[in-house]
């Protein structure tokens, strides 16, 4: 059965600081998917991560993946508030139905 | 424009009651789903329909029983309310969703409808 773990589940950052989220998963994908989810909203597609060595930017986020490995991390550089909100990443099942896998989400909040 | 609408957006019943969500995609999808997130915020997958044919059915209790009228529309009815189905319910959909796709296939979800069941 596919396992898809995040750290850190909680995260609490000031504005300007760099971190990093960890997406690891325990079998062979062929995709890896980044979303977001503000509170009491629904989730927005952020990136779609297709092959080994894949790196995708967009403002301050930038994603990656590892596919040896089986590692995706998500990488805020000068945090500003706004990008407070829950990171999801998730994974699918190789072969046959679309199926998706999420962590359980990284709660990130950005102190002025 | 709406992509995928969901109705009602809030839900609150009795233990026992039925109710149905309806959820619809105007993006021309093949494939639509429903998730359940809970408390805790965690998404599990439910079900998945490609184009009217169910294709993913977790292990989720005979109670919660999907529709899909056209590939545009994708119901869930619950029978018999429980407590723990208090949640907040989630449809999607994407282009493909057979395992086809080469590419990506990104899910594009609906606002969520919140259920509570007292």
């Amino acid at each position: 059965e596919l396992k898809v773990e995040q750290n850190p589940l909680f995260l609490s950052m000031q504005e300007g600081k760099n971190y990093t989220i960890y997406c690891n998963y325990s079998t062979t994908s062929d995709r890896l998917y980044w979303y977001r989810q503000d509170p009491g909203k629904s989730l927005e597609s952020l990136f779609v991560l297709l092959s080994n060595g894949a790196v995708k930017q967009e403002g301050r986020l930038m994603a990656s993946l590892d596919t040896k490995a089986r590692l995706s991390t998500l990488h805020i550089t000068a945090a500003v508030h706004d990008l407070s909100a829950t990171y999801f990443c998730a994974v699918d099942i190789r072969g046959g139905s679309e199926k998706l896998v999420f962590g359980k989400g990284t709660k990130l909040t950005v102190n002025p | 424009d709406t992509a995928v609408s969901q109705t009602p957006k809030y839900l609150v019943t009795q233990m026992g009651n039925d109710k149905s969500i309806k959820c619809e995609q105007n993006l021309g999808h093949d494939t639509m789903y429903w998730y359940k997130q809970d408390s805790k915020k965690f998404l599990k997958i439910m079900f998945s329909y490609n184009n009217k044919e169910l294709i993913i059915n977790e292990t989720v209790p005979n109670r919660f029983s999907p529709k899909s009228p056209d590939k545009a529309h994708l119901n869930l009815h619950i029978n018999s309310l429980e407590l723990g189905d208090s949640a907040v319910y989630f449809c999607a959909s994407s282009l493909y969703g057979s395992g086809l796709a080469g590419g990506s296939d990104t899910q594009y979800f609906g606002p969520g409808t919140r259920l509570t069941v007292l």
